[in-house]
């Protein structure tokens, strides 16, 4: 079974401290994602990556980045945490989609519920 | 523009009632991929189906069934006879060809099952 796993389910920060939601899957999957989960908003995608080093804009950046060293693993940065930023942080993966080919299912891990004061 | 429409913000049911779950997709692309995910109260997002838009055939896996009807954009779920533990929150979401390494989600449907 895929397996997702991310640093903590509750997180508590004060405004403008750096923020490190990690995120690890032993899948050996080359795509990873960060959402953030909002009422009446659904999932929105912060950022994505599909290897190593590589790194995608979703439709959420600003206030973000990510760091991906390792296949398995994946790090959202706050680097200035907000209270705009208080919100449930959900990690993905999937393998990646070859030329042509359906993509492939996303897996979640359980979510950083991550609150700003 | 791609988009996915979960019309249905909460619903309530009691146990053992028919309950269906409504999503309406728009693409312009001819071949996209449908998925439905459970998000129990634990937080993490369950996969429970995807279909891609070339297979339009309904499918059923003990009390769930899906509903793909290009026609009217639409890939409702429908779970039979509810029970307590399907109280969550379901997403509908959509992947395109073009990009199908990205999910467009709904905004989900909260379904509360009653004893």
């Amino acid at each position: 079974d895929v397996k997702v796993t991310q640093s903590s389910r509750y997180l508590v920060k004060r405004t403008g401290e750096k923020v490190f939601l990690e995120c690890v899957q032993d899948m050996d999957h080359e795509n990873m994602f960060w959402y953030r989960q909002d009422p009446g908003l659904g999932l929105r995608l912060i950022y994505f990556s599909y290897d190593v080093k590589m790194k995608e804009k979703g439709d959420i950046p600003e206030g973000y980045s990510v760091s991906r060293e390792k296949k398995e693993r994946f790090s959202l940065i706050l680097e200035s945490a907000s209270t705009n930023q208080t919100s449930m942080y959900l990690c993905a993966s999937s393998l990646l989609n070859l030329a042509g080919g359906p993509g492939d299912t996303q897996y979640f891990g359980p979510g950083t519920r991550l609150t700003v004061l | 523009a791609q988009k996915v429409t979960q019309a249905q913000t909460e619903i309530s049911v009691v146990e053992k009632e028919d309950v269906t779950l409504d999503c309406v997709y728009e693409t312009r692309d001819t071949t996209y991929y449908l998925f439905w995910y459970k998000q129990p109260p634990s937080g993490e997002l369950v996969f429970l189906i995807r279909r891609n838009s070339f297979d339009e055939q309904n499918e059923i896996s003990g009390r769930y069934s899906w509903n793909f009807q290009k026609s009217t954009s639409s890939f409702n779920f429908t779970i039979t006879a509810s029970q307590v533990v399907d109280s969550a929150v379901y997403f509908c979401a959509l992947s395109e060809a073009r990009n199908t390494d990205k999910l467009i989600f709904g905004t989900g449907t909260r379904l509360q099952v009653f004893p």
